[in-house]
């Protein structure tokens, strides 16, 4: 079992569509999760950060935590064209200094 | 001004050199990183720095040698260049990577080292 994992897509969403991206973790013990945007080329940007169960919204996005399952969602509401990029889920195990990223899901917008 | 700056952007080499990779951040934060991203996009931690302490130091060749100058400054030197080095490597920081809500990581822009 991977320690973050991602559906590597692609999703693909129409323009002004919820997208809906997902990611699970392994270790119980993680603390901090993250949600980083990378576009074609650049490097990634920190978008979400959230560390506690439940629901954080930042704009268009909110972030979906769920420690029981451990599980971590983003939701983009109302999706533009320029949302099209690969998302990172990352996740800081307990304790330490390690971050650990999952491979990524990629996300078409559709004008 | 920019907050992680890398250098080179590109680089590209043959097979045997010695490269290195500079990294400066002047976000005043404690924590940095080397990450390496291949052709499959997938981000794996080299190496941390905190303080200029090595807390990280992942599976690597010891090819790879970080070096930390002061807490502002990351390098990362690489030997005997070989054809699977080739990737983005992504320097990044972190206000105070070992605590909760304080190690949200910026990263700079990349280094994309071809081998030859």
């Amino acid at each position: 079992q991977k320690e973050v994992e991602q559906n590597s897509g692609p999703l693909s969403v129409p323009e002004g569509a919820i997208a809906s991206l997902n990611c699970t973790y392994s270790d119980r013990g993680s603390q901090s999760f993250f949600w980083y945007r990378q576009y074609s080329g650049k490097s990634p940007e920190l978008i979400m950060s959230i560390y506690s169960n439940g629901d954080k919204e930042d704009g268009r996005f909110t972030a979906q935590l769920n420690k029981a399952s451990q599980y971590v969602s983003l939701l983009i509401r109302d999706s533009q064209p320029s949302d099209s990029a690969t998302y990172l889920c990352a996740v800081k195990r307990s304790g330490g200094f390690k971050t650990i990223f999952g491979a990524g899901t990629r996300l078409f917008v559709k004008a | 001004d920019t907050a992680v700056s890398q250098t080179p952007k590109y680089l590209v080499t043959q097979m045997g050199n010695d490269k290195s990779i500079k990294c400066e951040q002047n976000l005043g934060h404690d924590t940095m990183y080397w990450y390496k991203q291949d052709s499959k996009k997938f981000l794996k931690i080299m190496f941390s720095y905190n303080n200029k302490e090595l807390i990280i130091n992942e599976t690597v060749p010891n090819r790879f040698s970080p070096k930390s100058p002061d807490k502002a400054h990351l390098n990362l030197h690489i030997n005997s260049l070989e054809l699977g080095d080739s990737a983005v490597y992504f320097c990044a920081s972190s206000p105070r990577g070992g605590e909760a809500s304080y190690n949200e990581q910026f990263f700079g822009p990349g280094t994309r080292l071809t081998v030859l």
